[in-house]
């Protein structure tokens, strides 16, 4: 399978306690976004990475979320001191370029509950 | 972004046509009509996107308004598989902002 993978899909962990997600993009994607999705809601942008460079971040992304992708390939999402607001779905995507005319590829993401 | 409007939901049988409506009357001369959509549990998936001329491909049709300002997804014969969320998204060069989409329900 050559698509966006994401890991761990599931994560239950208690309120205080510090989360990681792995992101592994498409082959030669040059970006790669993270998005998060709670109940009844459309995807909402965090943020996304050109190569190892972070261009934009949501005002969603408080202080307590931090993203890297540090050689340009994988990526990681760190959530510190987990709060229960913070349980959603945290989705991985990658395109080959911007969006105008590119497609973004969206991987099955990462269920959170904090407890 | 511009924004996008969609029915809440709709309903269609199976093995009939299905065409799913989205206004975009904000949309700059530059972005893309995307669609995408959302089976429970599940990562969006690419469904089609266009610029002004009519799109097809093995999932879908893409009829876009001459002016632009909406769209229609065309589903020529819907299976039950095709129950899902469906967003139409116009975006800009650097990330795609989703509404709250269509539900579509496939009934026998």
């Amino acid at each position: 399978d050559t698509g966006v993978s994401q890991n761990p899909r599931h994560k239950i962990t208690k309120r205080g306690q510090n989360v990681t997600f792995r992101c592994d993009p498409i082959s030669e994607h040059n970006r790669l976004y993270w998005y998060r999705q709670t109940l009844g809601q459309g995807p909402e942008f965090l943020t996304y990475f050109q190569n190892e460079a972070q261009l934009e971040k949501s005002r969603l992304l408080s202080d307590r979320f931090s993203a890297e992708r540090p050689k340009g390939s994988f990526s990681t999402l760190e959530i510190q001191r987990t709060e229960q607001g913070d349980s959603a779905m945290y989705l991985c995507a990658s395109s080959l370029g911007g969006t105008s005319g590119n497609t973004i590829y969206f991987g099955e993401g990462s269920w959170l509950t904090v407890v | 972004d511009a924004k996008t409007t969609q029915p809440n939901s709709m309903e269609s049988n199976e093995e009939e046509p299905v065409h799913l409506p989205c206004n975009h009357s904000t949309i700059s001369g530059t972005d893309y009509i995307h669609w995408y959509r959302q089976l429970p549990s599940q990562g969006p998936e690419y469904v089609i996107h266009g610029l002004t001329s009519n799109v097809n491909n093995r999932m879908a049709s893409l009829a876009i308004a001459e002016d632009r300002k909406s769209s229609t997804l065309i589903l020529h014969r819907a299976t039950l598989r095709d129950a899902a969320v469906y967003y139409c998204i116009s975006g800009t060069a650097s990330k795609l902002t989703f509404g709250t989409g269509t539900r579509l329900q496939v009934t026998l």
